[in-house]
């Protein structure tokens, strides 16, 4: 079971606004940035969000990181049937001590 | 373009030593900047981080591998590598090797891992006999 709780599944329609949570502690969320991670089966992860908020060049707008105490969410506007994936938060465990953290993954179903 | 790729058996028997490469081509991996890490996934399960290492041989290691587990450098071919040793059904999985960035943190003083921005495509082990 991960640290990092995110739900398993989440879904909506073409255009519409999703948002993905992911739940930790003081240790990890609370004090250390979050990442994001799109994942399609058979294909590399991509880095979505670094930094809590950051997008890589390349990532589009629609996709937007935030992070709240122990919290943190990834919002996808104008939601495509391309970003049908699963997603995962990431952030180092236990205070910078040495690990990191992903979360159990949400699957994005595209209706 | 830095490009990474897996390579290594696709089958190790329980109680062995599996051992994969991650070739770098693009980049090279001493010229600082960057950490290069080990994730893998679990069949139907989500992903799980292994380990980075450091151009200068720093690494940090998932604390529930850490006997088992080493990651090297091998700088005169461009690659680095995991070693994992007794091995058991627990750990198939495909397994990726990645870059991240090396991010300095005031509050401690160094620097650390970052994002992993540069991925693999995965290469799948399957431990059986």
């Amino acid at each position: 079971q991960s640290v990092l709780n995110q739900p398993p599944s989440a879904s909506g329609t073409p255009g519409q606004r999703v948002t993905i949570s992911c739940s930790g502690s003081t240790s990890n969320i609370g004090s250390n940035y979050v990442y994001w991670y799109q994942h399609l089966p058979g294909t590399a992860p991509k880095l979505l969000i670094y930094r809590n908020d950051q997008r890589p060049s390349g990532v589009p707008d629609r996709f937007s990181g935030s992070k709240s105490g122990t919290s943190a969410s990834l919002a996808i506007s104008g939601l495509r049937s391309e970003d049908e994936a699963e997603y995962y938060c990431a952030a180092w465990g236990d205070s910078l001590s040495g690990f990191v953290e992903f979360g159990g993954g949400t699957k994005l179903t595209v209706l | 373009q830095v490009q990474l790729q897996e390579s290594g058996p696709g089958l190790v028997k329980p109680s062995q030593t599996l051992s994969l490469t991650c070739s770098v081509s693009g980049g090279s991996i001493t010229s600082g900047g960057y950490y290069w890490s080990w994730v893998r996934q679990l069949p139907g399960k989500g992903l799980e981080w292994i380990g980075f290492i450091y151009y200068s041989g720093t690494t940090y290691y998932n604390p529930s591998l850490n006997s088992r587990l080493a990651i090297s450098l091998d700088t005169s071919n461009n690659q680095f590598s995991l070693r994992l040793t007794s091995v058991t059904a627990a750990d198939t999985a495909v397994y990726y090797c990645a870059r991240a960035w090396s991010y300095y943190y005031p509050s401690v003083g160094y620097s650390l891992p970052d994002a992993m921005d540069v991925w693999g495509l995965g290469t799948t082990v399957t431990v059986s006999s």
